[in-house]
Order: structure tokens, then C-alpha cells, then sequence
């Protein structure tokens, strides 16, 4: 099983301000899932995060509000940028539960929740 | 587009007690299903899978049973402890990116 650590675990953002997630995975992946959970509503893909290429992005999320970073294979970065009280959020990272695989078996870091105010 | 319905929360049992949560979905084709759970703190992790029709799944005692005539993969458990208090997600989907996700249903278990 892969271990997933994000830092922060919770913030309290003001408006207009940006944060930067990060996701750091124990072993080499070659797709990290970035997810967000609004309050009492389901998990929502944001996007994918490729090792040395630009990560790519589901309908209704763009790179100038959510910019992703990934430096390598166990880590990547997540910014919410100019953030309104609608991004308030639980923001999860996520992997493929087998290596090289590409399937709905995930395991998923503890997540990161943002308050803005 | 595909979607997935759950039984809404929250669900409050006593220790013992018969455990369903009810999940129906709509979707082209025949994508796999998912129970994933997120205990108090933790991250949300696989609880069960089925990737065809009349399969089921079982892990710790829970069980889901893909039920293509009806749509549905009800989580069952028939008896619940303190420790199974959690979020319950249902979820289909083919791969990472299909995965379509349910509300969720927060299950809490008195003793």
C-alpha cells in the first residue's frame, strides 16, 4: 500500500490569497489524482498530475486557478489561487492503488481543509 | 452522464445492529463499483469492489452485491461496531478519471 502525506492538514485562508497543498507519496507513481470535496457534496476530480508534463484538467477547472505542480514521481503540489469563500473545501490527493494501473482503486492522502473567509 | 445516488445521512445504529446503505447509479456500459469508507481523520480508503455484474464484494464483514437489473450496490453489514462509524462513499467508474462519486453517508454507531 502507498502512504500519503498532505501538508496542510487545514488552513484558514482570507480572500484573495493563494495556498499551495502538497502531496508527497512513499513510492514512485506515475499518476497522482488531485480531488476536492465541497461541504456535503461528493469528491469532484480536479485534475491529473504528470511527471514532466503539464497536468490535465477536468471541465470546469484551469490551470490559472488551480496551477499543479509535479517535480517528480512521489511528489506534487496543488495551488488554489485568489481564493473566494467558495473554495473552501476539502482538497484530497490521490494515486492508483496498483503500479502502473489506471483503474478506480486508489488510495488517497488524509486531505487538506481550507476555510476562507 | 454517469452518476451515482446514495441513501442520505446521517445513519445513527446501535452495536449489533443490521447495517444497509443503499447506492443506485446510471451509467453507459458497465463500469466497475466501489464502497470506499473515511474514518475520523483518515483518508478515504477502498473498503470493497465489484467490476461485473452478480459479483460481490466483501471485506470486513460488509458486503455489496453488483446488481445490474436493479442498478444498484447496497453495502450490507450484519452487525455493526462502534469502529465502523465513517463516511461511506459509493463510486463507479472504469478508471481514475471516470470515477464518479456518491454524497456520501455518514454512518454512526452507538454502543
Amino acid at each position: 500500500s502507498a502512504v500519503i502525506s498532505q501538508k496542510p492538514s487545514r488552513d484558514i485562508c482570507q480572500r484573495g490569497t493563494s495556498l499551495t497543498i502538497q502531496c508527497q507519496v512513499d513510492s514512485q507513481v506515475t499518476m497522482m489524482f488531485w480531488y476536492r470535496q465541497q461541504p456535503g457534496q461528493s469528491l469532484t476530480l480536479i485534475a491529473t498530475a504528470n511527471q514532466g508534463s503539464e497536468a490535465t484538467y477536468e471541465s470546469g477547472f484551469v490551470i490559472d486557478k488551480f496551477p499543479i505542480s509535479r517535480p517528480n514521481l512521489t511528489f506534487s503540489t496543488l495551488t488554489v489561487s485568489n481564493m473566494s469563500p467558495e473554495d473552501s473545501s476539502i482538497y484530497l490527493c490521490s494515486v492508483p492503488r496498483g503500479q502502473g494501473t489506471n483503474t478506480g482503486e486508489l488510495f488517497f492522502g488524509e486531505g487538506s481543509r481550507l476555510t476562507v473567509l | 452522464g454517469d452518476s451515482v445516488t446514495q441513501m442520505e445521512g446521517p445513519v445513527t445504529l446501535s452495536e449489533e445492529a443490521f447495517l444497509t446503505i443503499n447506492c443506485t447509479y446510471t451509467a453507459t456500459g458497465y463500469p466497475s463499483l466501489f464502497w470506499y469508507v473515511q474514518y475520523p481523520g483518515e483518508g478515504l480508503q477502498l473498503l470493497l469492489k465489484a467490476t461485473k455484474a452478480d459479483d460481490k464484494g466483501s471485506n470486513k464483514g460488509f458486503e455489496a452485491t453488483y446488481r445490474k437489473e436493479t442498478t444498484s450496490f447496497h453495502l450490507e453489514k450484519g452487525s455493526v461496531q462502534v469502529s465502523d462509524s465513517a463516511v461511506y462513499f459509493c463510486a463507479l467508474g472504469g478508471s481514475a478519471r471516470q470515477l464518479t462519486f456518491g454524497s456520501g453517508t455518514q454512518l454512526t454507531v452507538l454502543p
